[in-house]
């Protein structure tokens, strides 16, 4: 079965430092989305991506976030200068864009992010 | 902004008792959807709701969807331990943007 992949498991980084966090979407998925859960609370969405615009986007998807879709397959999520609060789980979501009524999101596995 | 809140926040329940988390939403939703987490895992589709007053089942499960389209529930008849993890409600808007709920972290006792 497709699934969602995402690189690294684990990123250790130093506040203030720049992370780009890598997801490959399965391959017939149009929208892609990045969501944040931080250890034990809700998952929270940052940013929904389509047709290489961001769709949607939450407020805590500030300056310091940015998408791409650098090739065919590879969507990432580049955090400029880390913060001791972006410590969290990173999770990478795809779905068919079937129509938002029709929209089952498939999530990776996630990127721990841990800033020190 | 939306706030999307769960109840309860956790429940303990031994097994083969049934089991319901409500979603709640303050404003009124184009559909919804539910999600299941293990523990140390991804979220994972169960469900969308979209019609008012709607209700779906799968197996021991059964997802209703409010008339007002302002709320939904989540029931689990006969608790198995696989039933372990937090369910999430994920509130849609009719855009590709959702509000996930608070969560319900269910524990089934053997």
């Amino acid at each position: 079965e497709p699934e969602v992949t995402q690189t690294p498991s684990h990123q250790v980084t130093q506040m203030g430092q720049e992370v780009i966090l890598r997801c490959v979407p399965i391959s017939n998925h149009l929208y892609f989305y990045w969501y944040r859960q931080i250890l034990g609370q809700k998952v929270e969405f940052l940013v929904s991506f389509y047709n290489n615009e961001i769709s949607e986007k939450s407020e805590i998807f500030d300056d310091q976030f940015s998408v791409e879709r650098p090739d065919g397959s590879n969507f990432t999520l580049k955090i400029r200068s880390t913060k001791l609060e972006d410590s969290a789980m990173y999770f990478c979501a795809s779905s068919e864009a079937r129509g938002p009524y029709s929209d089952e999101q498939y999530f990776g596995p996630g990127t721990r992010l841990t800033v020190t | 902004g939306q706030q999307v809140m769960q109840i309860p926040q956790y429940q303990h329940v031994q097994e083969g008792e049934d089991f319901t988390t409500y979603c709640n939403s303050s404003t009124t939703l184009s559909n919804i959807q539910w999600y299941k987490q293990r523990p140390g895992g991804h979220p994972v589709f169960l469900i969308q709701l979209v019609k008012s007053g709607e209700v779906k089942k799968q197996k021991r499960l059964t997802f209703q969807f409010g008339e007002a389209k302002k709320n939904s529930s989540l029931h689990i008849t006969a608790t198995q331990t696989t039933d372990v993890g937090t369910y999430f409600c994920a509130a849609g808007s009719g855009t590709y943007k959702y509000i996930f709920g608070t969560g319900t972290r269910l524990k089934v006792l053997a």
